[in-house]
């Protein structure tokens, strides 16, 4: 089962930035947060993960609160090409390995 | 490089038939990861390889199963189709860290749309 919340959708003006929440309140202490995002008939695309310390690559920001029961991503400069579905995961230790939950994401929508 | 490619893209197959659906992963890539994605259930984990040999499994039934190649190549496989069973199967590759455990970056490929009439 996902151990995160996220909104079903949210709209984003082209230029500015996006801003999208994710709650997961029943993360543990070693779990990482992966933001993964699914362009319409294309397989999952991987964007950031980070463990407690804020994070920054070419692609977004991963923000994620003191207390870790929150995260959010920010895409800086929302393009058209960003309309996409964004899944905030926690990545789940088994017995062997570990693995991605996937949540039902949130609808991004970026508008001109 | 290329990245990981999947084969068929599209099958129909009918109810009670078999299909294998394969999965070549990045160069370097150990490990394999399998997700069903249906519209209804959204990205299911199917399982998981690495060096050939299954390191995870979700919650589906025997019907599903898999393996992978010395050359990390996978294949699943779903016998006795079902309806239910028509969605998008995505395979993923990742470079295996410390003990074969995937690190969570996974590379997908654009999947296999499998429809059972």
């Amino acid at each position: 089962d996902a151990k995160t919340t996220q909104p079903t959708s949210m709209d984003c003006a082209e230029g500015r930035a996006a801003n999208l929440p994710c709650n997961h309140s029943t993360i543990s202490g070693n779990e990482y947060v992966y933001w993964y995002r699914q362009i319409h008939s294309q397989g999952p695309q991987y964007i950031i993960h980070g463990l407690k310390n804020n994070e920054t690559n070419e692609m977004a920001s991963l923000i994620i609160t003191e207390d870790r029961k929150s995260s959010t991503l920010i895409l800086p400069h929302a393009t058209l090409r960003d309309t996409a579905v964004y899944y905030c995961i926690v990545r789940v230790h088994m017995e062997y390995g570990n693995k991605l939950v996937f949540g039902a994401g949130t609808i991004l929508r970026v508008k001109s | 490089k290329a990245g990981v490619t999947q084969t068929p893209r599209y099958l129909i197959k009918t109810r009670g038939q078999q299909v294998t659906l394969s999965c070549s992963p990045i160069s370097g890539h150990r490990s394999v990861s399998w997700y069903q994605q249906t519209p209804g259930q959204g990205l299911q984990f199917l399982f998981e390889y690495f060096s050939e040999t299954q390191r995870n499994k979700g919650n589906f039934p025997g019907r599903f199963s898999g393996r992978q190649f010395s050359n990390s190549r996978s294949e699943m496989n779903v016998s006795t189709l079902e309806l239910g069973d028509s969605a998008l199967y995505l395979c993923a590759s990742s470079l295996a860290g410390q003990g074969g455990w995937n690190t969570g970056e996974l590379f997908f490929g654009e999947g296999s749309r499998l429809t059972v009439l």
